[in-house]
């Protein structure tokens, strides 16, 4: 059972914004929302995380909607090196249960010269 | 620098041999996560530790075993019993079940099977 939801791929000219939703309709009121990205055959690399309120950092900037059912991660002039897998994950931050730290299948973002 | 490393890069393997990944951080981290990932595909998780001497399966734990006697080490053991063992292996740690912790990932080993 997929906790989020996210395109396949995506493509963004080089420069522009690059926008990359994710849906987590079933997130539970402890649970943050993080974003990692993986260039190809590295490790994931961490990027931002957010409860509720929007977040930017030197990165990336989250966006949550209000009710904390989707999110947009944006990369705001993105460039060549941008282009990997983006994962949205969800991720409790207190309480007992399991801390797997789940990852689906990401989205693979090209930036397009 | 702090951080976490994964031993060997690259690994071959004969059929039916176990064979061990290094995963060793000094991060001070007390979980630690083995993840599997195969072409065009996300990651897997094989077991995870969050406390020294304890640890839990994950969603692909047959044909694994893992061991946690020291908080900075998380070796995996690639046993015969594991029917496609050829993949790319990758480590994790974090702060377990704390707000505002990221997992800092190893650069991975690639694991073949000749």
């Amino acid at each position: 059972d997929a906790k989020t939801t996210q395109p396949p791929s995506m493509d963004c000219a080089e420069g522009r914004a690059a926008n990359l939703p994710c849906n987590h309709s079933t997130i539970s009121g402890n649970e943050y929302v993080y974003w990692y990205r993986q260039i190809h055959s590295q490790g994931p690399q961490y990027i931002i995380h957010g409860l509720k309120n929007n977040e930017t950092n030197e990165m990336a900037s989250l966006i949550i909607t209000e009710d904390r059912k989707s999110s947009t991660l944006i990369l705001p002039h993105a460039t060549l090196r941008d282009t990997a897998v983006y994962y949205c994950i969800v991720r409790p931050y207190s309480g007992g249960g399991a801390d797997g730290l789940t990852f689906g299948k990401g989205t693979h973002l090209i930036i397009q010269p | 620098d702090g951080g976490i490393t994964q031993s060997p890069k690259y690994l071959f393997r004969k059929e039916g041999q176990n064979v061990t990944l290094s995963c060793e951080q000094n991060l001070n981290h007390d979980a630690m996560y083995w993840y599997r990932q195969d072409p065009g595909q996300g990651l897997r998780l094989i077991y995870y530790s969050q406390i020294v001497n304890d640890f839990q399966k994950g969603d692909i734990a047959e044909g694994y075993s893992v061991s946690r006697e020291k908080k900075e080490s998380f070796p995996l053991t690639v046993t015969s019993a594991q029917k496609n063992p050829t993949a790319f292996y990758l480590c994790a740690s974090s702060f377990p079940r704390v707000v505002s912790t990221e997992a800092f990932f190893g650069q991975g080993t690639r694991l073949t099977v000749v």
